[in-house]
């Protein structure tokens, strides 16, 4: 069963202490691996999609990497408004769906 | 370019009724997928749109149901709805055969 588990639930961090977040997953076939920011009460924001192990993408102050088995949001020197729930989801090889198996997601807080 | 959007916002139901939520696709894209978030879970696929037809449904009963529209947009119906049924209901949209989904703002219901 295609299975996404996100680590840690929650975090809190000081402003500018730098961190990472942490997505393991188990898929039959990986056809992308995505992370979303979503802010309360919203519908997620696409941030990133990575697609095979090695594989590294930047926005701002953000860094995806992806290996076999997992994948890491690394957050440098983190601002107040980077507080939000960031999920991960991985789209398995499935016939002709092309759906999301998503994680519970980190909270992520950050002090000014 | 207008992005995801859905309607309406908020609504609350008590348990038996029947309830319609609409999703209007990013410009461009013809694929179209529900997922229904409970509060602090993860997003969880209920099913996907493209052409019209059903492409793929996740572990949800019959009484979820939906349409796609010729102009892409899309309905979820569910019928004698259940407390459990209270979340936030997220459309994604996409172009088929591209893997990434963007997620309008969510409909949030409440069965009482």
């Amino acid at each position: 069963e295609d299975q996404v588990t996100q680590s840690p639930e929650a975090l809190r961090l000081q402003e500018g202490e730098s961190s990472s977040l942490n997505c393991s997953y188990t898929v039959s076939g990986l056809r992308g691996l995505f992370w979303y920011r979503q802010d309360p009460g919203k519908g997620p924001e696409f941030l990133f999609t990575l697609y095979s192990a090695g594989e590294e993408k930047e926005k701002e102050r953000l860094k995806a990497t992806l290996t076999k088995k997992e994948s890491f949001l690394h957050i440098t020197a983190p601002k107040p408004e980077d507080s939000a729930t960031y999920l991960c989801a991985v789209q398995p090889y499935q016939g002709g769906s092309e759906k999301l198996v998503f994680g519970k997601g980190t909270k992520l807080t950050v002090n000014p | 370019e207008t992005g995801v959007t859905q309607s309406p916002t908020h609504l609350i139901k008590t348990r038996g009724q029947q309830v319609t939520l609409r999703c209007s696709s990013q410009s461009g894209h013809n694929t179209v997928s529900w997922y229904q978030q409970a509060l602090g879970q993860g997003p969880q696929f209920i099913f996907q749109y493209y052409r019209e037809e059903e492409n793929g449904r996740g572990n949800f009963p019959p009484r979820f149901s939906g349409l796609q529209f010729p102009n892409y947009s899309s309905e979820l119906n569910v019928n004698a709805l259940e407390l459990d049924d209270s979340a936030l209901y997220l459309c994604a949209s996409k172009v088929r055969f591209q893997e990434t989904q963007y997620f309008g703002p969510g409909t949030r219901l409440l069965v009482l």
